[in-house]
C-alpha cells in the first residue's frame, strides 16, 4: 500500500512570495490533515478534511493560508504572501476517519528568506 | 499547562536496556492515544496506538494507559541504537463531530548508546 505522497520535499522562497504544497493521501482514506511542525515541537493541526469538507480549520491563519480538497482526494495548501515566520515543515496525514490512526507523509520543508 | 506534556530529554539508555517514555495529558475526555517515532529530518511514524486502560504489547514496544491518572507511557525493551529518535505522544481529544483531533506533545529525545 502506497503511503501519503507530498510535494515538493523542499522549498525556498523569498518573503511575500506565494507557495503551494500538494498532498495525495493513502488510497481509501477519506480524512486528510495538514499540520505544521516547528523545530523541537510536535505537529500542530492546521486543517482537517472529511472528504471534500473542511470540518476543522480553526487553526488555519485565513488571512494568508488557504486550502482545498477538490473531489475529496488530493489536497493543496497555499500561503500568500509568505512571511519569515512561516518557515517550518508542513506535514500531510490521512486516516480512515473516526478515531483511526493517522499516517504522515514525508513533509515539505519550507524556508522563507 | 500544556495539553500533552512530555519530558524533552534526552533520555540516555545503554544498548539492551529498557527505555521508559512518559506522557501526561490534561483533557479527561481523550479517547485514544498514540506514540510516533520521528528520526531527525524525517516525518512522524506511527508505532503504537492504545484505546483502553492497561497494557498493549507489540514486539519490543509496550504502551501503557491509565485514564484515571491521565498518563500514557511507552516501554522499549532491548533498546537498540536504531531506536535513537524523538518519540511523540499524541492524544485524540475528539473534535467537531467526534472526528480525530490529535494533540501532540513536544516529544522526548531518546539516545541509545552502545
Amino acid at each position: 500500500e502506497a503511503g501519503v505522497v507530498q510535494s515538493p520535499r523542499y522549498k525556498i522562497i523569498e518573503k511575500k512570495q506565494p507557495v503551494a504544497f500538494w498532498c495525495n493521501p493513502i488510497s481509501g482514506h477519506n480524512t486528510l490533515y495538514w499540520y505544521l511542525q516547528n523545530l523541537g515541537q510536535g505537529p500542530e493541526l492546521l486543517i482537517r478534511y472529511e472528504n471534500e469538507e473542511a470540518v476543522d480549520d480553526s487553526q488555519l491563519p485565513k488571512d494568508r493560508f488557504s486550502a482545498e480538497r477538490l473531489k475529496g482526494v488530493d489536497s493543496t495548501l497555499k500561503i500568500q504572501p509568505a512571511e519569515l515566520g512561516d518557515s517550518a515543515v508542513y506535514l500531510c496525514a490521512s486516516s480512515r476517519g473516526g478515531y483511526n490512526e493517522q499516517f504522515f507523509g514525508p513533509g515539505t520543508r519550507l524556508t522563507v528568506l | 499547562q500544556k495539553e500533552v506534556e512530555q519530558n524533552s530529554g534526552p533520555l540516555s539508555v545503554p544498548e539492551g536496556a529498557i527505555a521508559s517514555l512518559n506522557c501526561t495529558y490534561s483533557d479527561r475526555v481523550s479517547q485514544s492515544f498514540f506514540w510516533y517515532r520521528q528520526y531527525s529530518g524525517k516525518s512522524p511514524e506511527l508505532i503504537m496506538s492504545i484505546y483502553s486502560n492497561g497494557d498493549k504489547e507489540d514486539g519490543r514496544f509496550t504502551a501503557q494507559l491509565n485514564k484515571a491518572s491521565q498518563y500514557v507511557s511507552l516501554l522499549i525493551r532491548d533498546s537498540q541504537p536504531s531506536d535513537s529518535a524523538t518519540y511523540l505522544c499524541a492524544v485524540n481529544r475528539g473534535g467537531k463531530g467526534g472526528y480525530n483531533k490529535l494533540i501532540f506533545g513536544a516529544g522526548t529525545r531518546l539516545a541509545v548508546h552502545p
